[in-house]
């Protein structure tokens, strides 16, 4: 069964220090990995995604995501947080295989604080 | 451009009755998707339609669930005799197609609250 796991409810970080959150999965076949990102009262806004290629993926806002296929992780990083970047970060992963097209299976989501 | 655009924003209703959601997509996407998120909870998949093929409608529920496109554009999704436990967001998304290069681009909800 597809799956993804976000293994933490919040991380607390200084601003300016680095940040992570992390991601898990288990799928069928190759994944397609995704993060969004949402701001109170906000829909979910793209971050950044892995299809295929480089396992660093440079994406909006200063994040960037390692793929990491042997330890099924997909972890989101920026080398200095922001206090604006404190919001509930999701991961997500579609399934190559057949079928599995035409649905994102997401994480419960990270909620990140970023204090002054 | 203008982005995926949901009507209400906040919905309250009492138990039993029904409530319609609605949902305009980004124009040119041929690819919808409802979603609801609960409190505390990720965002589970409810429903997707794609072009004039058969939605893929196994993510609903219950049969009190149901949604509709039409024209290949607006979405409306539908609860009957709403249950407490409906209360969350739905949310809605759009992409230009289904295959999985294409992002989808999420609406700003609606919050279903049922008393």
């Amino acid at each position: 069964a597809q799956s993804v796991a976000q293994p933490e409810d919040q991380v607390n970080v200084a601003e300016g220090n680095p940040l992570t959150v992390k991601c898990t999965y288990s799928v069928s076949g190759n994944p397609y990995l995704f993060w969004y990102v949402q701001y109170p009262n906000r829909g979910l806004q793209f971050l950044l995604k892995y299809i295929t290629g480089d396992n660093l993926v440079k994406g909006s806002y200063g994040f960037e995501a390692e793929f990491n296929k042997s330890q099924t992780s997909f972890h989101l990083k920026k080398p200095s947080a922001l206090v604006s970047d404190s919001a509930l970060y999701f991961c997500a992963v579609r399934d190559s295989v057949s079928g599995g097209y035409n649905k994102l299976i997401f994480g419960a989501g990270t909620r990140l604080a970023v204090h002054p | 451009g203008a982005g995926v655009s949901q009507s209400p924003s906040n919905k309250v209703t009492e138990k039993g009755k029904d409530v319609e959601l609605r949902c305009d997509p980004i124009s040119g996407h041929t690819a919808l998707y409802w979603y609801r998120q609960s409190l505390g909870q990720g965002l589970e998949f409810l429903i997707y339609f794609q072009g004039n093929s058969a939605p893929d409608k196994s993510g609903l529920p219950s049969d009190r669930f149901s949604a509709e496109r039409t024209g290949g554009s607006v979405s409306t999704l539908t609860i009957q005799r709403t249950q407490q436990e409906d209360s969350a967001v739905y949310l809605c998304a759009s992409s230009l197609g289904d295959v999985p290069l294409y992002e989808q681009y999420f609406g700003p909800g609606t919050r279903l609250t049922v008393t």
